[in-house]
């Protein structure tokens, strides 16, 4: 299968820093990426699907100006995590489609801690 | 709007035994299923799918579900666990073959020897 990355694959940051998540991926052209939270023992919950060259749809609950989501190129898409608080710690995940009606693949995962 | 419905949380097992994980959907329209592992720390690696045709689908890693529109179910089986199938299980719904995702609460498989 195709192959998406996730960088980094966690990080420490320091209460009231933004953190940088790259999504990448290697071997196709993502139309469409998607990024979920994961909280300990939880599901994956969508925060928000991002398109290449447009802005991000973001579901319900979610802070558009807290999670920046960009998508400037088709093989890249950027979840920057502002002002993080212990509360955003969490496991986040992307993933990445290449078409509409296509299978998604996901990075591995980012672990962010938020001290 | 689309549900998905995992009865079980935590499921221990033997090495060896039979296992079955449920997963139940609810939806106003047609829709695909899915399932997926995680270990943990990663992320997400489709089992199995399906989209039409044949209700039992065979996977990877000798897993198999079967689709049940009756009983709107699709739960997962193996016939002889592995230690090494020891993960996090999360059974999906899509309109569509696997964008837009929702996921059940998952369930954790723990095999013992």
């Amino acid at each position: 299968g195709a192959v998406v990355s996730q960088h980094p694959s966690w990080v420490i940051c320091k209460s009231g820093t933004s953190v940088k998540i790259e999504c990448r991926s290697l071997d196709f052209q993502a139309t469409t990426m998607f990024w979920y939270r994961q909280f300990p023992k939880q599901s994956l919950m969508l925060m928000a699907t991002s398109n290449e060259g447009s802005k991000a749809t973001y579901e319900q609950g979610v802070e558009k100006d807290k999670f920046l989501i960009n998508h400037a190129s088709l093989t890249l898409s950027t979840l920057t995590v502002t002002s993080a608080h212990p509360e955003d710690s969490s496991f986040y995940i992307c993933s990445a489609v290449a078409g509409f009606d296509t299978e998604a693949f996901f990075g591995q995962g980012t672990r962010l801690t938020v001290v | 709007a689309q549900s998905v419905t995992q009865l079980d949380s935590q499921v221990p097992v033997f090495e060896e035994a039979p296992v079955e994980l449920r997963c139940n959907y609810s939806s106003s329209v047609s829709v695909y299923l899915f399932w997926y592992v995680q270990y943990p720390n990663q992320g997400l690696q489709l089992l199995l799918k399906y989209l039409s045709g044949s209700t039992l689908v065979k996977g990877i890693n000798g897993f198999e579900a079967e689709f049940n529109k009756s009983q709107t179910s699709f739960h997962l089986r193996k016939p002889s666990v592995h230690i090494s199938d020891t993960a996090e299980y999360f059974c999906a719904v899509s309109l569509n073959a696997g964008n837009m995702l929702t996921f059940g609460g998952g369930t954790r498989l723990m095999v013992k020897p």
